[in-house]
């Protein structure tokens, strides 16, 4: 079974802190994912990578970066964070996207920016 | 951008009913895919389905795809009060873009 962790299922931190939110996946994917989840939004995406190394951003990659050093592992990392990157963060990640193939979800992480 | 929007926002049905879920999106996709959140939790995945595909069965649910009419519709028969979570569905757009997931609709199972 792919397991897809993350490294914390609870995280509080204060304004203007720089965090880092590390994301795993054991099943060799190509493809990773970050999303952030708020009520009555839904998901949206904020990067993701297709390859060690390679990043693209996605609907709302503003206040966020990230790191592809191994293809195992896809970071996000906020500079500096704000209050309104409160938020459930969920990392997935995907075979690869030369057909078509479902995401596996970690467990999310619960960001309180305080 | 949001391509996929769920109907109802949210569904309350007794154990043992079927509950139906819909989604419609916007442009031409590749696939769509139902996936479901317990509360709290991440996301799993139920089902893909293929634009060149109508209907599609596994277990107790049954998805429909209407590429004409851009929607399709989750079907979970005889549910159970474990069935109670969101229900999400995602497009993979024509041009290998990254799914793109809808607002989801929380469905509750009454036992």
């Amino acid at each position: 079974d792919v397991k897809v962790t993350q490294s914390s299922r609870y995280l509080v931190k204060r304004t203007g802190e720089k965090v880092f939110l590390e994301c795993v996946q054991d099943m060799d994917h190509e493809n990773m994912f970050w999303y952030r989840q708020d009520p009555g939004l839904g998901l949206r995406l904020i990067y993701f990578s297709y390859d060690v190394k390679m990043k693209e951003k996605g609907d709302i990659p503003e206040g966020y970066s990230v790191s592809r050093e191994k293809k195992e592992r896809f970071s996000l990392i906020l500079e500096s964070a704000s209050t309104n990157q409160t938020s459930m963060y969920l990392c997935a990640s995907m075979r690869d996207s030369s057909s078509s193939y479902e995401q596996y979800f970690g467990p999310g992480t619960r960001l309180t920016v305080t | 951008s949001q391509q996929g929007e769920e109907d109802p926002q949210a569904l309350s049905i007794q154990e043992g009913e079927n509950a139906t879920m819909n989604c419609s999106y916007k442009t031409s996709i590749n696939n769509l895919q139902w996936y479901r959140q317990n509360s709290g939790r991440g996301l799993v995945h139920l089902i893909l389905i293929r634009s060149n595909e109508r209907e599609k069965h596994s277990g107790r649910l049954r998805v429909t795809l209407d590429t004409s009419k851009k929607s399709s519709s989750l079907l979970i028969t005889a549910s159970r009060a474990a069935d109670t979570a969101s229900y999400f569905c995602a497009t993979e757009r024509v041009g290998n873009t990254p799914l793109v997931f809808g607002k989801g609709t929380r469905l509750s199972v009454i036992a």
